[in-house]
C-alpha cells in the first residue's frame, strides 16, 4: 500500500542553520504531497503542498519539490528559527475524492539559540 | 479561513464514563474525520464521514463509534472510557478530490 517514510528525529540545529528533513513515498501513482507542521499543544497546520511533478511548495522560507523520479518530497529551509521548533509531517493523498490520507510519523525539529 | 473547531481542548473522565468530542467545520466540506495521536505512533484514523449519517471505519474503529448529523458537525463517541484512550484526538475535515487536509486544534482527552 501507500507509504510515507520521513527520516528520524529529533533533529536538533542552532538559529540560522540550514534543515533538510527528507522524505520518501511508496505510491502506485501520482499522489499529492504536503508538508504539515504542529506546533506544540496544537493541532496541524498545511506547510506547503505540491500536486504534480516537479512542482515546488514553498511558505514562511520552507520549500520542497516533489521529485517523481526518486519519489521524495524533501523539506528545506535555508536559515531556521527557534520559533520554527514543532513536528513535521509528510503526507500523501492518492484518490479522487479526498479520503485516503497517508502522514509520515513526524519529524521533531529543536531550534537552538 | 478554514475554521475546524473542536469544542473541548482539555477533558479528563473516569473509567466507564460516555465521552462526547465534537468537532464543527465552517467551510461546507464534505469529509470529516477523527484521528487519535499517540507518541511513537504518529496519526491514526479512527472514522471518516463523506456526507452527512454516512461513516466509514478508519484503522482503529474499536471502542470508538461516531455521528454526522448534519453536514458541519462530526461527533465522537467513546460508548464506555478506558485508560487506553487517554491521547490526543484531532478533528479534520477537506472537500472531496485531491484536496487538503484542514485540522483542529486537538482535544486532549485523560480517562482516569
Amino acid at each position: 500500500g501507500d507509504s510515507v517514510t520521513q527520516m528520524e528525529g529529533p533533529v536538533t540545529l542552532s538559529e540560522e542553520a540550514f534543515l533538510t528533513i527528507n522524505c520518501t513515498y511508496t505510491a502506485t501513482g501520482y499522489p499529492s504531497l504536503f508538508w504539515y507542521v504542529q506546533y506544540p499543544g496544537e493541532g496541524l497546520q498545511l506547510l506547503l503542498k505540491a500536486t504534480k511533478a516537479d512542482d515546488k511548495g514553498s511558505n514562511k522560507g520552507f520549500e520542497a519539490t516533489y521529485r517523481k523520479e526518486t519519489t521524495s518530497f524533501h523539506l528545506e529551509k535555508g536559515s531556521v528559527q527557534v520559533s520554527d521548533s514543532a513536528v513535521y509531517f509528510c503526507a500523501l493523498i492518492f484518490d479522487n475524492y479526498g479520503q485516503n490520507f497517508v502522514f509520515g510519523p513526524g519529524t521533531r525539529l529543536s531550534v537552538l539559540p | 479561513d478554514v475554521k475546524v473547531t473542536q469544542s473541548s481542548r482539555y477533558l479528563v473522565k473516569r473509567t466507564g464514563e460516555k465521552v462526547f468530542l465534537e468537532c464543527v467545520q465552517d467551510m461546507d466540506h464534505e469529509n470529516m474525520f477523527w484521528y487519535r495521536q499517540d507518541p511513537g505512533l504518529g496519526l491514526r484514523l479512527i472514522y471518516f464521514s463523506y456526507d452527512v449519517k454516512m461513516k466509514e471505519k478508519g484503522d482503529i474503529p474499536e471502542g470508538y463509534s461516531v455521528s454526522r448529523e448534519k453536514k458541519e458537525r462530526f461527533s465522537l463517541i467513546l460508548e464506555s472510557a478506558s485508560t487506553n484512550q487517554t491521547s490526543m484526538y484531532l478533528c479534520a475535515s477537506n472537500d472531496q478530490g485531491w484536496n487538503t487536509i484542514y485540522f483542529g486544534e486537538g482535544s486532549w482527552l485523560t480517562v482516569v
